[in-house]
């Protein structure tokens, strides 16, 4: 079956700091992958996605490259803020029958401070 | 706010109690999605429904039920209520059901109910 194994937590950065949240996924076909991001009391939120191999998504300042042949979707922002302290999910969508529903990972807490 | 709405926010009962949850999809979306967050556990996929029909079902217990009415709203019961079913449930909603290639078919999450069950 389908699975997301992201870095472990929590991850503790100061303001500016470069971040790299690490995550790969099994899975058969070709999966569209997603981050997300759950703010404290809060649900989740679309950060970004890609839906092919080398695809790139972006937002926010945050970047995630769809890489196939290591089978990975890492998260990256150059220069992390307060604001960015939140948990972040990687999780996959299998392509072809039977792929309703996301796979996500464990999560990953950031604390992002001054 | 992300258009989905889910009430109530916060639960507290008993174990042996039966609770239900309620979701309203984002205006428009057809598809809607529970899922269970949990320390242990993570998020975990619990059942879809797609325009009043069950279309996949994950990790759900038998003590769980669900269903998604004519007016796309759906309802998560949970009975027989034990310790280990505090947590933290979603709802989610998509436009459309199953595979689309250009991956368009993005979940939205609402903001949880929190169950605690004592």
């Amino acid at each position: 079956g389908n699975s997301v194994t992201q870095m472990e937590g929590p991850v503790t950065l100061s303001e500016e700091a470069f971040l790299t949240i690490n995550c790969t996924y099994t899975a058969t076909g070709y999966p569209s992958l997603f981050w997300y991001v759950q703010y404290p009391g809060e649900g989740l939120q679309l950060l970004l996605k890609a839906t092919k191999a080398d695809d790139k998504g972006s937002n926010k300042g945050f970047e995630a490259t769809y890489r196939k042949e290591t089978t990975s979707f890492h998260l990256e922002k150059g220069s992390v803020q307060v604001s960015d302290s939140a948990v972040y999910f990687c999780a996959l969508k299998g392509s072809g029958a039977g792929s309703y529903q996301l796979t996500f990972g464990k999560g990953t807490k950031l604390s992002v401070i001054p | 706010d992300s258009g989905v709405t889910q009430t109530p926010k916060h639960l507290i009962t008993a174990t042996g109690q039966r609770v239900t949850l309620r979701c309203s999809p984002r205006s428009g979306d057809l598809s809607v999605y529970w899922y269970q967050q949990s320390l242990d556990q993570g998020l975990q996929f619990l059942i879809q429904y797609y325009n009043g029909e069950e279309r996949a079902k994950g990790n759900i217990l038998e003590r769980f039920s669900a269903q998604q009415f004519p007016d796309l709203h759906s309802e998560l019961n949970l009975s027989s209520l034990e310790l280990g079913d505090s947590a933290l449930y979603f709802c989610a909603s998509s436009a459309t059901v199953g595979w689309q290639p250009s991956g368009a078919n993005v979940l939205t999450f609402g903001a949880g109910s929190r169950l605690t069950v004592l």
